[in-house]
């Protein structure tokens, strides 16, 4: 069946330092693939999206590149700011679904000190 | 405008008691979906709702689950008998439910933390 890997976390980080969460899948056909955010106290939030390989997803930021030949969407930021702090999670969507279930990698927290 | 809200926020009950959680979708959507997200774990598919229908239950754990919509309101989900297992976090999500579904984002409501004693 379809699964997601995210890096174990927690992860913990210096404001304005380089981001990396791994995030490879398994799936039949060809899924889209997103990235959800979890703030302190608040409801998971979508990030960024890519839809087919090769495109990158890009918000707030945020970068991650659809990579069909290594079954990749690394998440990656240039330099976090301690509003980032959250919980990251890699999704997919399998494809030819006519509606959104989603699965998910367990959860990356990421903590940003000043 | 108002997001997805989930009531309890917290729910703390005994082994082999009922228990009912709630969902009120953001007004307009039509889909509705249910997520489970144990400890250290990534979130569970349960079940999906267009409308008032579901026409996937494929992620139920057990007939101990059960789930229902009243049009494209409100939805109930319910934990028969609960075991200890059952302890986790329950979230809700709702979307337009209609167009690309890669287009048709979903709403996280802020779930309900269940604790099985």
């Amino acid at each position: 069946g379809d699964s997601v890997t995210q890096m174990e976390g927690p992860v913990t980080l210096s404001e304005e330092a380089f981001l990396t969460i791994n995030c490879t899948y398994t799936a039949t056909g060809y899924p889209s693939l997103f990235w959800y955010v979890q703030y302190p106290g608040e409801g998971l939030q979508l990030l960024l999206k890519a839809t087919k390989a090769d495109d990158k997803g890009s918000n707030k930021g945020f970068e991650a590149t659809y990579r069909k030949e290594t079954t990749s969407f690394h998440l990656e930021k240039g330099s976090v700011q301690v509003s980032d702090s959250a919980v990251y999670f890699c999704a997919l969507l399998a494809g030819g679904t006519s509606y959104g279930k989603l699965t998910f990698g367990q959860g990356t927290i990421l903590t940003v000190h000043p | 405008g108002a997001g997805v809200s989930q009531s309890p926020s917290n729910k703390v009950t005994e082994k082999g008691k009922d228990v009912e959680l709630r969902c009120d979708p953001i007004s307009g959507h039509t889909a509705l979906y249910w997520y489970r997200q144990r400890l250290g774990q990534g979130l569970e598919f349960l079940i999906y709702f267009q409308g008032n229908s579901a026409p996937d239950k494929s992620g139920l754990p057990s007939d101990r689950f059960s789930a229902e919509r009243t049009g494209e309101s409100v939805s109930t989900l319910t934990i028969q008998r609960t075991q200890q297992e059952d302890s986790a976090v329950y979230l809700c999500a709702s979307s337009l439910g209609w167009g690309r579904v890669t287009l048709d984002t979903q709403y996280f409501g802020p779930g309900t933390r269940l604790t099985v004693l």
